[in-house]
């Protein structure tokens, strides 16, 4: 099946500060999606990103689907951003996740 | 409108015995999956219905099963429970057809 990985693994940030996360896969996909998990568990979709870019106050997602990579951005960082960061990507129906970014925003 | 609702939240069960998770979609989407969450496994797609139809299943034993009924609401069971069973069972529903999922909160089960 399709391989998926995202990095950085873990992302320790100050308040303020901006990041980009990167989803990369293995193979052509129909769909993206970029969830937040937060520490009580709830997933949260962001992003519905197969290809091109997309912006939602401070978070924006590009997907570009040619060369099988998805990159999250976050500006000005804020505590509540906390969480675990994951990708997931259907090809032919087959959905797989990553292993999530684990991201602490510190005060 | 209302989001997707799972019951129970949070379960102990014995090992060998089974347990059955409930999962209301939103109002209006026809598409219900199921997803196991655990440490070492990560997020992992058990199976999707649409319509009362299984349409896509991944790579778990034939212990994990589920169904949907006519107003979309779905169940997952599994049966003869093991230690490695315990995780976060999440449900999510969608209008189907690549359109974005929305998760529940999740039922959390340990099994002892």
């Amino acid at each position: 099946g399709i391989q998926v990985e995202q990095s950085p693994p873990d992302l320790i940030l100050q308040e303020g500060a901006n990041s980009t996360l990167r989803c990369n896969f293995s193979d052509s996909v129909n769909n993206l999606q970029w969830f937040h998990q937060n520490p009580w568990g709830q997933l949260i979709n962001l992003f519905y990103i197969p290809s091109g870019t997309k912006q939602n106050g401070r978070l924006s997602a590009t997907t570009v689907a040619t060369e099988r990579y998805s990159l999250l951005y976050i500006s000005s960082s804020q505590t509540t951003d906390s969480g675990v960061y994951f990708c997931a990507v259907t090809n032919n129906n087959d959905m797989r996740f990553g292993a999530g970014t684990r991201l602490t925003v510190k005060p | 409108k209302a989001g997707v609702t799972q019951t129970p939240r949070y379960l102990i069960k014995t090992r060998g015995q089974q347990v059955t998770l409930s999962c209301s979609p939103i109002s209006g989407h026809r598409s219900v999956s199921w997803y196991q969450q655990t440490p070492g496994q990560g997020l992992q797609f058990l199976f999707e219905y649409f319509s009362e139809t299984q349409r896509n299943k991944g790579n778990f034993p034939g212990r994990f099963s589920g169904r949907q009924f006519s107003n979309s609401r779905s169940e997952m069971n599994v049966s003869t429970l093991e230690l490695g069973d315990s995780a976060l069972y999440l449900c999510a529903s969608s209008l189907g057809n690549g359109n974005t999922i929305y998760f529940g909160e999740g039922s959390w089960l340990t099994v002892v």
